[in-house]
């Protein structure tokens, strides 16, 4: 069965910090892997994937993901967040183009 | 770049009635939709895969006869929730497959149902 994990709930930075946000995935196979950012009441937006290839992978908004199978994780990492990246963040795996999604992170961005 | 447009986006229905949800693709062609719900605080759990022309395929769980998804275009997919109940409440989304191979799903924002 395949699963998705996103360790923390929660996580407040101040502008300007840097951000990384844990994804731990299982899966039988070579896994297609994705970010998404939703903002509230918002649908979803791809940041980035995985699907073969380069294990560090660029996203939109200045997001990059490394992917690292040794440790079955995908992490998500930003050098340094803007307000604006306030949102809830979701990991996925697709099996077939279905989508399974870690709980989520709520990102949190003081001034 | 590829669009998915989800109506409507917030609806209030009462108790008993049927709410219908509609999904397009609006410049491209999605052989295959998928239907997701969301919980407050929650993460999405996919309810069902819809295929053009032909039946839905629901998630264990997911009450077919509840919810029932039509994909008669592919452009269009519809969710319709039947009989709705306070606890259907929630946030539904949509996701668009393009008939290209190896295209990423495209996500509609969303609709808000509140069942009073």
């Amino acid at each position: 069965a395949q699963s998705v994990t996103q360790p923390d709930i929660h996580i407040t930075v101040s502008e300007g910090a840097s951000l990384e946000l844990r994804c731990n995935y299982s899966y039988g196979a070579t896994p297609y892997l994705f970010w998404y950012v939703q903002s509230p009441g918002q649908g979803l937006q791809l940041l980035l994937k995985y699907f073969s290839g380069d294990t560090l992978v660029q996203g939109i908004k200045g997001f990059e993901a490394e992917f690292k199978r040794s440790q079955s994780s995908f992490n998500l990492r930003k050098p340094s967040v803007h307000w604006s990246d306030a949102a809830e963040y979701f990991c996925a795996l697709s099996n077939d183009y279905k989508l399974s999604f870690g709980a989520g992170t709520t990102v949190t961005v003081r001034a | 770049g590829a669009v998915v447009s989800q109506h409507p986006s917030r609806v209030i229905c009462k108790s008993g009635t049927s709410v219908k949800i509609e999904c397009r693709s609006l410049d491209f062609q999605a052989t295959t939709m998928f239907w997701y719900r969301q919980f407050p605080k929650k993460s999405l759990m996919l309810m069902a895969t819809s295929n053009e022309g032909s039946k839905a395929t629901y998630e264990q769980g997911v009450e077919k006869d509840k919810f029932l998804i039509n994909h008669a275009s592919l452009t269009l997919s519809t969710l319709t929730v039947t009989s709705a109940h306070p606890e259907d409440s929630s946030f539904y989304i949509c996701s668009a497959k393009p008939a290209a191979y190896n295209s990423p799903l495209h996500f509609g924002n969303g609709t808000r149902l509140t069942v009073t």
